[in-house]
This record gives structure tokens, C-alpha cells and sequence, in this order.
């Protein structure tokens, strides 16, 4: 079982929807938690870090579910600009280390 | 959050050769990271560079096949020595900041390697 699972999708979705995202991770010991997102032929870039209690920036909003071991990333009024793959990222307690999954991509269609 | 750079930012290499990539960053940082992404796929850490110390190198990459140089807090190098057409791949450096309540990496815009 791979450490950090995401489906890779495409989620093709219109303009204005909401669309979510999971993440499963297999380490109970992990710790924190980020979802990164890349552009085509781009590096990643930090969205958002996810916090036990949730965490919402403008139309995003990060959850986290330590008893079922899975992140979410729920985006609302979806932008033609929000079209990216999404990293999740977790690390485990008294490490630095970043386990990335493979991504899912999202198409915001006109 | 910090600013970085690669150079080169793309190169097409012969096999047999080695290339050095470089990773500056605007500010002084205590760790700093090497990853790979190949076609199609996520990251994978290769090793992490701390300055004043030797690399620590992730299973299934060598010292030997990607030298890495720490000489201060604002710089690295990565060398892919010995090339062939499977270190085709991007090549990104990042660098850890704290942040509120954890520490964050952030990333270089990558050097993307094609091997013929």
C-alpha cells in the first residue's frame, strides 16, 4: 500500500461548481499535513497546511480525519484558474520528511 | 515564504555525462532538499543538504551518482553524474521555513533533463 494515496482523476468540472478532493495516508504516526498545487511544467506551490480543527482560505477549506486517515480539500465556486494538480503531502512526527502523493488533476471547463 | 532559483533551467545531455544543478535562495535556511519528478509522477525526495555536513541520502539513491554540495545557508549543488536516458526527469530543490505553527518547504522552479 502506497504511503500517500490520491486518485489521479481528471475531475472535469464547470465553471462555478464545488468539487473535493481525499487523501489517504497510511501512517498513523503522521503529523502534518499540506496540499500543494502544481501547474503543468511548474513547480509546486503551497495552498494550504491542514490543521486538526479544519482550515478554510477563501474558497478553499482543508479538513483532516485522523481516525479514518484521510485529508480533504473541498473547493467551492470553481475559477477556469483553480485547473492544476493537487499534491497532497504528509510528514511523520520527528521527521522533516515529505511523502507526496501522485496527485489528482483538476480541469475547470468554460 | 522564499524565493528561489535553478540553474540551469532545462539541458539536453548525452549519456555518460554529468550535469550540475544549482539552487540559490534568498535567504539563509538550514535545510535544504534535492527531489525528482519524473513524466507522469509525484516527487521523490533524493537526498537532503545540510550545510556544514555530509548529505543524507534517500533508499535507492547513491552518493556516488548525485553528489550534492552544501557550502553555506543560501546554496546548493546537485550533479547527476554518469548520465543515462532514465535521469530523464525534472530536478527541483526546496528549502524548509518555519511558518505558523509548522515548518513548510517551498520550492524551485526546477531543472528539467532530458538525456539522449
Amino acid at each position: 500500500r502506497k504511503e500517500v494515496e490520491q486518485d489521479p482523476g481528471p475531475f472535469n468540472v464547470p465553471e462555478g461548481a464545488t468539487v473535493a478532493f481525499n487523501c489517504t495516508y497510511s501512517n498513523s504516526a503522521s503529523q502534518s499535513f499540506f496540499w500543494y498545487r502544481q501547474d503543468c511544467r511548474k513547480e509546486p506551490k503551497l495552498l494550504m497546511s491542514v490543521y486538526s480543527s479544519g482550515n478554510e482560505d477563501g474558497r478553499f477549506t482543508a479538513q483532516l480525519n485522523r481516525a479514518s486517515q484521510y485529508i480533504s480539500l473541498l473547493i467551492r465556486d470553481s475559477k477556469l484558474s483553480d485547473s492544476a494538480t493537487y499534491l497532497c503531502v504528509v510528514t511523520t512526527s520527528g521527521t522533516y520528511k515529505y511523502i507526496f502523493g501522485t496527485g489528482t488533476r483538476l480541469k475547470v471547463l468554460a | 515564504s522564499a524565493v528561489i532559483s535553478q540553474k540551469p533551467s532545462r539541458d539536453i545531455c548525452q549519456r555518460g555525462t554529468s550535469l550540475t544543478i544549482q539552487c540559490q535562495v534568498d535567504s539563509q535556511v538550514t535545510m535544504m532538499f534535492w527531489y525528482r519528478q519524473q513524466p507522469g509522477q509525484s516527487l521523490t525526495l533524493i537526498a537532503t543538504a545540510n550545510q556544514g555536513s555530509e548529505a543524507t541520502y534517500e533508499s535507492g539513491f547513491v552518493i556516488d551518482k548525485f553528489p550534492i554540495s552544501r557550502p553555506n545557508l543560501t546554496f546548493s549543488t546537485l550533479t547527476v553524474s554518469n548520465m543515462s536516458p532514465e535521469d530523464s526527469s525534472i530536478y527541483l530543490c526546496s528549502v524548509e521555513k518555519t511558518g505558523v505553527g509548522t515548518d513548510t518547504q517551498y520550492f524551485g522552479p526546477g531543472t528539467r533533463l532530458t538525456v539522449l
